[in-house]
This record gives structure tokens, sequence and C-alpha cells, in this order.
């Protein structure tokens, strides 16, 4: 089946760095990609629409300069958290549609657990 | 917009039993997919099934099994013979046509107990 691979797992790391979290297709291409932000217990939110080659659709309450989509080939879409604070802690999950399927399945990666000091 | 309920946030169960969760869901769109995900501790999505608004016939895949009624916008889904295995965070998801995201319920988290 398909597979995303979301890169890294697991980052902690100190206030005000920048993170960059990529998101990859294995085995198809994704003309549009999802991010989500998690926070703990709680549900899945969209944060923003990544299409190949044209700039990314941020959802309501999203800061595009705090969180840069980068959707430069049709198997990579990377989502950078710029001089992130620890309210930026959260668990960020991508997916991805392939392109030659109908009726838009989503394929998600494992998930990308970050912690801000 | 579009709405995702579960308002079961967590049940608690004996193993074998059978338990269902419930998902109810609002939308203006004529054409839109149902999903569920399961989402064990460890945090990744297991992708369960996926259903469009066309499609109205239950769904049966071993213990799992899902019932779509479009006449109460609910998309319910119930496991037979509950197992340890099944112990996660169960979320209930919409999307309308064209590239949208998914909108997600709250989530249930469902708890076997041996």
């Amino acid at each position: 089946g398909a597979v995303v691979s979301q890169h890294p797992s697991r980052v902690i790391c100190k206030s005000g760095t920048s993170v960059k979290i990529e998101c990859r297709s294995l085995d198809f291409q994704a003309t549009t990609m999802f991010w989500y932000r998690q926070f703990p217990k709680k549900s899945l939110m969209l944060m923003a629409t990544s299409n190949e080659g044209s700039k990314a659709t941020y959802e309501q309450g999203v800061e595009k300069d705090k969180f840069l989509i980068n959707h430069a080939s049709l198997t990579l879409s990377t989502l950078t958290v710029t001089s992130a604070h620890p309210e930026d802690s959260s668990f960020y999950i991508c997916s991805a549609r392939d392109a030659g399927e109908s009726n838009q399945p989503q394929h998600f990666g494992d998930g990308t657990r970050l912690s801000i000091l | 917009a579009q709405k995702v309920t579960q308002a079961q946030t967590e049940i608690s169960v004996v193993e074998k039993e059978d338990v269902t969760l419930d998902c109810v869901y609002e939308t203006r769109d004529t054409t839109y997919y149902l999903f569920w995900y399961k989402q064990p501790p460890s945090g990744e999505l297991v992708f369960l099934i996926r259903r469009n608004s066309f499609d109205e016939q239950n769904e049966i895949s071993g213990r799992y099994s899902w019932n779509f009624q479009k006449s109460t916008s609910s998309f319910n889904f119930t496991i037979t013979a509950s197992q340890v295995v099944d112990s996660a965070v169960y979320f209930c998801a919409l999307s309308g046509g064209g590239a949208d995201g998914l909108t997600f319920g709250k989530g249930t988290h469902l708890i076997i107990q041996p």
C-alpha cells in the first residue's frame, strides 16, 4: 500500500530554534499534502493544505510566517516551525493524496512529536 | 462548515464485550467522505475505513462493522468481541470533495480491560 514517511519522529530543542519536518510519499506522487497538529489528548486540527508548485493554503488562525510550508516536488512537503517556543510543542502529522487515485484517499505519516524547552 | 461530533470521550469495557462508537457529522456538501482512524499510544493513525456519501451499505470487516445512515447523519463503528489490543483512541473524520483536508471529531478513548 501507499507509504508516507515523516521525519524526524521526535524533536527536542531549545526555544528560538527553527525546526524542519519532512513528509515524503515513497511510492506515489502527491499533488496535495496536508499538515495537521494535535495537542495532547486532543483532536487533530488541519493547519494547511500544501500544493505542489504553489503556495500553501492555511486554515484560519494558523500563522503562515510561523509555520512555513514548502512543496517543491511531487513527493516532498516540508513544514518549518520558525523560532519555536514552548507553546509550539505538539504532535505534527502529515498526510498525502495519491494523484493517481480517485475519491481522495489520504495516507498519513507516523507523525513528529515536537518538544520545545 | 463541516463538523464531526463524537460524544463519547471515553468508553471502558471488559474484553469480549461488544462496543459501539458513535459519530455524527454535519456538512452542506452533497458529496463527502467519512473515515474512521485508530490512534494507538504510539501516535500513528491507522486507517480503518472510508465511505462515500452515495454508498450507504453497511460494511463488516472481521470484528469491525460500520453503520452509515444519511437520514441521521451518523456513521457508527462497532467492535464485536473486543480485545485488549483494540484499546486506542478512535477518530471519525469527514472530508468534502476536491482537495479538502479532513475534519476530525474529538476522538473516543476506548479502554478494553482484560
